[in-house]
């Protein structure tokens, strides 16, 4: 089974510039999440689609922030226009649910992150 | 809201030992913990998940503890390898309205050879 997929694994832009990250969840899992780590800090959560639904993105930032899962298979991240506290590692997980009211107890799948670096 | 500390952030131990490494959080109402390591430049791959019914887990040569009421758990790693060098993480899943991980900072393992 394939696992999570990031894309790109770094990218590097400035300040007032958007990028936009891609995620790859596992095959099947309906849960997708976003998490960052910035520098010395620890992992935060970001957001979490169900489907193609926001399930939950209370720990979105602010409004330069926007993240889209169409069709409920990958999705995008963009940060437009980005600022120099942007930077970080930007994690993407998934997970299976497995039946009604269980799925809490799935373990989270994460890829290996992209590293953004505003300058 | 719900905080995770691990201790030390550092540890350096001889090829060979046996160590624990240390995750405190503070709210015992808690669906699960889940155990990763993460290499540099890496993403996080789990190691362990504990339900929040259970006391331990293990899967070969680590074992995980949990211990909801006083807020802690352990990560025991027998017989250390170089290749356990690595980050740990401890993050916990908490009931209390949605699905998101609380993670802790993690502790920076180095096996010494």
């Amino acid at each position: 089974e394939a696992g999570v997929t990031q894309f790109p694994s770094h990218s590097v832009i400035e300040k007032g510039q958007t990028v936009t990250l891609r995620c790859d969840p596992i095959s099947g899992h309906d849960n997708l999440y976003w998490y960052r780590r910035v520098m010395g800090k620890e992992i935060k959560f970001l957001l979490h689609f169900v489907k193609e639904s926001k399930q939950d993105e209370s720990g979105m930032p602010n409004n330069r922030f926007l993240a889209e899962r169409t069709g409920g298979t990958y999705s995008t991240l963009k940060v437009q226009p980005a600022e120099l506290e942007d930077s970080g590692v930007y994690f993407c997980a998934s997970s299976q649910e497995p039946g009604q009211g269980t799925h809490y107890n799935s373990p989270l799948h994460f890829g290996n992150g992209t590293r953004l670096t505003v300058t | 809201k719900q905080e995770v500390t691990q201790i030390p952030a550092a540890l350096s131990v001889p090829e060979g030992e046996n160590l624990v490494l240390n995750c405190s959080f503070t709210d015992s109402a808690i669906y699960n913990l889940q155990w990763f390591r993460q290499d540099p430049g890496k993403g996080l791959t789990s190691l362990l998940l504990i339900q929040s019914s259970q006391r331990e887990q293990t899967s070969g040569r680590l074992n995980a503890s949990l211990d909801k009421s006083s807020g802690r758990s352990t990560l025991y790693i027998a017989a250390s390898q170089p290749g356990d060098s690595a980050t740990y993480l401890c993050a916990v899943r908490s009931n209390f309205g949605n699905e998101k991980l609380t993670f802790g900072t993690g502790t920076r393992l180095t096996i010494i050879p």
